[in-house]
């Protein structure tokens, strides 16, 4: 069974600080991740793709990629209200479907 | 460049109707997936299309189907409608080619009753 786990939170940050999700996988061979933002009542939306180990940055987001660990993270720098959503985690096992994570709920607080 | 549509958005169906949901991918992208978002569940994978052929199935009853046309177009449709099936069903789009970023239509809110 090739799964994807976050922690559902919820995940209450300051404003102006670093958010830190995290997300786990099941299957090594994976090769691409992505991380969705969805707000409520919304549907999901891109925020960042990732497919080599290391950090990539856009803009006040980073993710971060750890094969060997199998682990994705996102980091949300200068946290805003406008950053309160659910932030799913998605991942390719090989040539399958994208498995979501059942996302982490964050909340901004002011 | 029009991102994916769905449609209806909004929908109220009895128990033991049929429905069908439309999806219009981006244009150039060939490959459809359907997932079912309820709040218990999460995402569900239901189906992926490719060139008007099913090329991942999730696990879901044979209630549940699709289909993809000739323009990439693709329907999915839910027979004999259980009160569980109420969920945000959302339709995603992606460029050829494995491991591609798939994108979100806006979905269609199916409530059962």
């Amino acid at each position: 069974q090739k799964e994807v786990e976050q922690n559902s939170g919820p995940l209450s940050v300051p404003e102006g600080a670093i958010a830190s999700l995290n997300c786990t996988y099941s299957d090594r061979v994976s090769q691409s991740f992505f991380w969705y933002r969805q707000y409520s009542g919304k549907s999901p939306e891109l925020i960042m793709s990732i497919y080599s180990n290391g950090d990539k940055e856009d803009g006040r987001f980073t993710a971060q990629l750890n094969k060997a660990s199998q682990y994705v993270s996102l980091l949300i720098r200068d946290s805003q209200p406008s950053d309160s959503a659910t932030y799913l985690c998605a991942v390719y096992f090989g040539n399958e479907k994208l498995t979501f994570g059942t996302g982490t709920r964050l909340t901004i607080i002011p | 460049k029009a991102g994916v549509t769905q449609t209806p958005r909004y929908l109220i169906k009895t128990r033991g109707q049929q429905v069908t949901l439309s999806c219009s991918p981006i244009s150039g992208h060939r490959s459809v997936s359907w997932y079912q978002q309820t709040p218990g569940q999460g995402l569900q994978f239901l189906f992926e299309y490719f060139s008007e052929t099913q090329r991942n199935k999730g696990n879901f009853p044979g209630r549940f189907s699709g289909r993809q046309f000739s323009n990439s177009r693709s329907e999915m449709n839910v027979s004999t409608l259980e009160l569980g099936d109420s969920a945000l069903y959302l339709c995603a789009s992606s460029a050829p080619g494995i491991g591609n970023t798939i994108y979100f239509g806006e979905g269609s809110w199916l409530t059962v009753v």
